[in-house]
């Protein structure tokens, strides 16, 4: 099983920052992350996948980068909207497994 | 609007059963694979089961551990998860997800907003 360790656990950021959140991978996974964007209430939305893609409809201040084992997101000149949990996602083997998550909030 | 609505929550004695549902909204539900996601109180997500769009390829968590059945009616837009002998640490947030294609090996792309198992006594 893969297991990904995801950090910060939190992170206070004002508007403008730059917020930087990395997802490590026990075993080489190639490409095969997708990050995701979850708020209370709401359904969790899909911000990039295979490792660097923005998903369509998804701002670009959000990036990502990184593949085999090391894996980073991105949010560029952060807006308060962004303030939310956020977690990666490994599809590259049985089981799938998650990082623990981040929770972003605004300072 | 592409939207999964998930039912079936409730409160649950262990050992029970419950069965959860997936309606799939907006999109052509026979074309793609689907997930089942759980999320503990305080806890990190967890990846439960995942089905192909034609149920031919399934795949469990370790710790299902036969307890659970992942299925899917196409006529009906629907998804469900039956989970059997339930225990308290089945207690979670259950997700349905959509995969990004037909067969088991992608991501979810779309989710539901979960639908709520207690399981205790």
């Amino acid at each position: 099983e893969t297991t990904l360790t995801q950090s910060p656990v939190l992170v206070s950021a004002t508007p403008g920052d730059k917020v930087t959140i990395s997802c490590k991978a026990s075993q080489d996974i190639d490409d095969d992350v997708n990050w995701y964007q979850q708020k209370p209430g709401e359904a969790t939305t899909f911000i990039i996948h295979e490792a660097t893609t923005l998903v369509p409809g998804i701002p670009p201040r959000f990036s990502g980068s990184g593949s085999g084992t090391d894996f980073t997101l991105t949010i560029d000149n952060m807006e308060s909207e962004d303030a939310a949990y956020y977690f990666c996602l490994q599809h590259d083997n049985f089981p799938f497994t998650f990082g623990g998550g981040t929770k972003v909030e605004i300072k | 609007q592409v939207q999964l609505l998930e039912s079936g929550g409730g409160v649950v004695l262990p050992g029970k059963s419950l069965k959860l549902s997936c309606a799939a909204i907006g999109f052509t539900f026979r074309s793609y694979g689907m997930h089942w996601v759980r999320q503990a109180p305080g806890k990190g997500l967890e990846w439960v089961a995942v089905t192909s769009n034609d149920e031919t390829k399934k795949r469990y968590a370790d710790f299902v551990k036969g307890r659970f059945t992942v299925s899917r009616d196409n006529s009906k837009n629907m998804l469900y998860l039956q989970m059997n002998s339930l225990g308290t640490e089945d207690t979670a947030v259950y997700y349905c997800a959509k995969a990004r294609y037909s067969n088991i090996n992608f991501g979810m792309d779309v989710w539901g907003r979960g639908t709520t198992v207690t399981v205790s006594s």
